[in-house]
């Protein structure tokens, strides 16, 4: 079973730093979402791609934040000039068009750990 | 997109039944009620989904009244692996999941 994976699990890094995370979402899902989880809260909606195109960001998505979906497959997230507040879990999520957007399976995330 | 609002814990023992309620009064016509159950340090997970009545799968199910102001997730004989965080979500036309902060269930032995 490939559900959705991403790379890395856990990240430490210092403050200013630049870091890079990877998602593989399932094969057929041409919908991949990004959400960041801080501790005692929900998922919060960063962005979204259909297919290669990305069509929803969130104010939350600072200029520091970039998402790319490179060929609609597997997609990139990274954070510029990283703070303390950046520190928290990313998630990210795939569907398939066709079925309830609301139907989204989620990898297992990627601890940012901001020093 | 309609807020919800769902008690912040429960608790349960092994065995028993567990019914959590969301209220959302403010559903639209469109409007679907989607259920997450999340583990720590994991992923959410899709539990259920329905928009009226009830629906069942192998895992709970949904309870809806006509007037679909709320809805009652519904875990039959719940054990030590049902622990975990429970999201309810009412939206629909959207690509984008809003979560609240959940309802945090503890099954004890």
């Amino acid at each position: 079973d490939t559900g959705v994976s991403q790379d890395p699990r856990h990240k430490i890094t210092k403050r200013g730093q630049n870091v890079t995370f990877r998602c593989d979402p399932i094969s057929e899902h041409n919908r991949l979402y990004w959400y960041r989880q801080t501790l005692g809260q929900g998922p919060e909606f960063l962005t979204y791609f259909q297919n290669e195109a990305q069509l929803e960001k969130s104010r939350l998505l600072s200029n520091r934040f970039s998402a790319e979906r490179p060929k609609g497959s597997f997609s990139t997230l990274e954070i510029q000039r990283t703070e303390q507040g950046d520190s928290a879990m990313y998630l990210c999520a795939s569907s398939l068009q066709r079925d309830s957007p609301y139907e989204q399976y989620f990898g297992p995330g990627t601890r940012l750990t901001v020093t | 997109l309609a807020k919800t609002t769902q008690p912040v814990s429960m608790d349960s023992y092994e065995g028993q039944e567990v019914n959590i309620t969301c209220s959302h009064n403010n559903i639209a016509t469109n409007d679907y009620i989607t259920w997450y159950q999340q583990f720590p340090s994991q992923g959410p997970r899709f539990i259920i989904q329905g928009y009226k009545t009830k629906v069942t799968n192998e895992v709970a199910s949904l309870f809806i009244p006509a007037d679909r102001k709320s809805s009652t997730l519904s875990l039959p004989r719940v054990s030590l692996s049902d622990t975990a965080v429970y999201y309810c979500l009412v939206g629909s036309g959207y690509s984008t999941l809003t979560f609240g902060k959940g309802t945090m269930l503890l099954v004890s032995p």
